[in-house]
């Protein structure tokens, strides 16, 4: 079936260097996606969210960037501190459908 | 954002036994969600849970095993019914915020632990 999947499970940064978690996905009526961060014991905590229509958007210290023609989807955090390490898990929908697939979910540690 | 919160935190149970865990949002939401996540992996949808009507699962979820009630916009229920030791997991309750289409936010879990 169609799958959302991480190309590295692990990944370690230099506190203040710059981090990019990536993400492919399979399915081409993929319209909606989602980066969560879990930190240990606790739920998924939305990050940013991106649609189709647009290419790349941005929040605090966080880009989100999609690729429709690869099916690629990229989570670059600047500057990072050690309160990001946590796990970074990609979702994504398709038009018109609520229910999340979740990626397998990449371990980001900060080195400080 | 709204806020949601789980009932009980964490569990033990014994084999063939059940578990009812309870969602509860601080605002009024059409759709919520029951995932699990087993030890160490990612998310998968059990269930949606609209109020007033029955629960949708997804596939390889059944209604025998996993029971849901939503007896209003706030609140759900799910159980996880003749536990076994594969049951042992997080699960998650997710509500979807009704100011922006898709997005959706959790609840910080319970982890069951099936002896």
């Amino acid at each position: 079936g169609e799958s959302v999947g991480l190309h590295l499970p692990t990944l370690s940064v230099q506190e203040g260097d710059n981090s990019i978690i990536n993400c492919a996905y399979s399915n081409s009526a993929s319209d909606y996606f989602i980066w969560y961060k879990q930190e240990s014991g606790k739920g998924p905590q939305f990050i940013i969210d991106i649609r189709s229509n647009m290419d790349k958007r941005q929040g605090q210290r966080v880009t989100v960037l999609l690729n429709k023609t690869v099916k690629h989807l990229s989570l670059q955090i600047a500057a990072t501190q050690p309160g990001d390490s946590a796990v970074y898990f990609c979702a994504e929908a398709p038009f018109g459908n609520e229910k999340l697939t979740f990626g397998t979910g990449t371990r980001l540690t900060i080195i400080p | 954002s709204a806020v949601i919160s789980q009932k009980p935190s964490r569990d033990i149970c014994q084999r063939g036994t059940s578990l009812t865990i309870q969602c509860q949002v601080d605002s009024q939401v059409t759709m919520m969600f029951w995932y699990r996540q087993q030890p160490g992996q990612s998310l998968t949808l059990i269930a949606t849970a609209n109020q007033g009507s029955e629960a949708t699962y997804e596939s390889g979820f059944v209604i025998d095993k996993f029971p849901i009630s939503r007896p209003n916009l706030t609140f759900s229920t799910l159980t996880v019914s003749n536990l076994s030791p594969e049951d042992s997991s997080i699960y998650l309750c997710s509500v979807e915020d009704r100011g922006s289409s898709l997005e959706q936010y959790f609840g910080p879990g319970t982890r069951l632990t099936v002896t």
